[in-house]
């Protein structure tokens, strides 16, 4: 079974600009989340997507937007890119929501503002 | 404000002995807690976890100690190995489901 996957894999951007993220959760998963990780703060939870419908969201600003699409795939979004947005972007998948802690990883977006 | 923390960003162990990786959690209804490891340009995988009912969990060179009066739990690697060199996250779900990292503790595992 493929794993959780994630595209781009690196990126750069320039301040202001704004980025989109993908991530393809393992086949029959329908939550997916979205984390970042920054060498000061570890992994903070951005949000989590389940059946098309954001059921979570962590203390991100609204710069900070997700969607799910009926296929489970998901896409964030971040817009109007500040220097402190470079991160690991991390997204997981799970079988349901709730629940199921035991989450599978994909391998992360590098996110570079410049 | 921190509800997990990792209180040791590295550590170094030398191959063959035990290495102990340790978590404080200040949230008294988590009930449950799960292990991470992450090697570079990888995202984390699951390693191991705990429920509250239970104060042990072993599965092979790896277990899982919680000491809920102190708030404390710790990972236990017995005998260490150089894969293991990596990065551990600690993580608890919060009453509304969302997983709480800590900031992690990069082993390094010594020859």
């Amino acid at each position: 079974k493929a794993g959780v996957t994630q595209t781009p894999r690196y990126l750069i951007k320039t301040r202001g600009q704004q980025v989109t993220l993908s991530c393809s959760p393992i086949s029959g998963h329908r939550s997916v989340s979205w984390y970042q990780q920054t060498p000061g703060q570890g992994l903070q939870f951005l949000f989590e997507y389940f059946s098309e419908t954001q059921r979570n969201k962590g203390n991100f600003p609204g710069r900070f937007s997700g969607r799910q699409f009926s296929n489970s795939r998901s896409e964030m979004n971040v817009s109007t890119l500040e220097l402190g947005d470079s991160a690991l972007y991390l997204c997981a998948s799970s079988l349901t929501s709730g629940q199921s802690y035991e989450q599978y990883f994909g391998p992360g977006t590098r996110l570079t503002v410049t | 404000d921190q509800q997990v923390k990792q209180n040791s960003p590295s550590l170094s162990v030398q191959e063959g002995r035990i290495s102990i990786l340790n978590c404080d959690y200040t949230n008294s209804m988590f009930d449950y807690f799960l292990w991470y490891k992450k090697y570079p340009a990888e995202g984390p995988t699951f390693l191991i976890s705990i429920s509250s009912i239970k104060d042990k969990n072993e599965d092979g060179r790896f277990t899982v100690f919680l000491n809920k009066s102190a708030k404390h739990l710790s990972l236990h690697i017995v005998p260490s190995q150089p894969g293991d060199s990596a990065v551990y996250f600690c993580a608890a779900p919060s009453a509304d489901d969302k997983i709480i990292f800590g900031k992690g503790t990069r082993l390094h595992i010594l020859p």
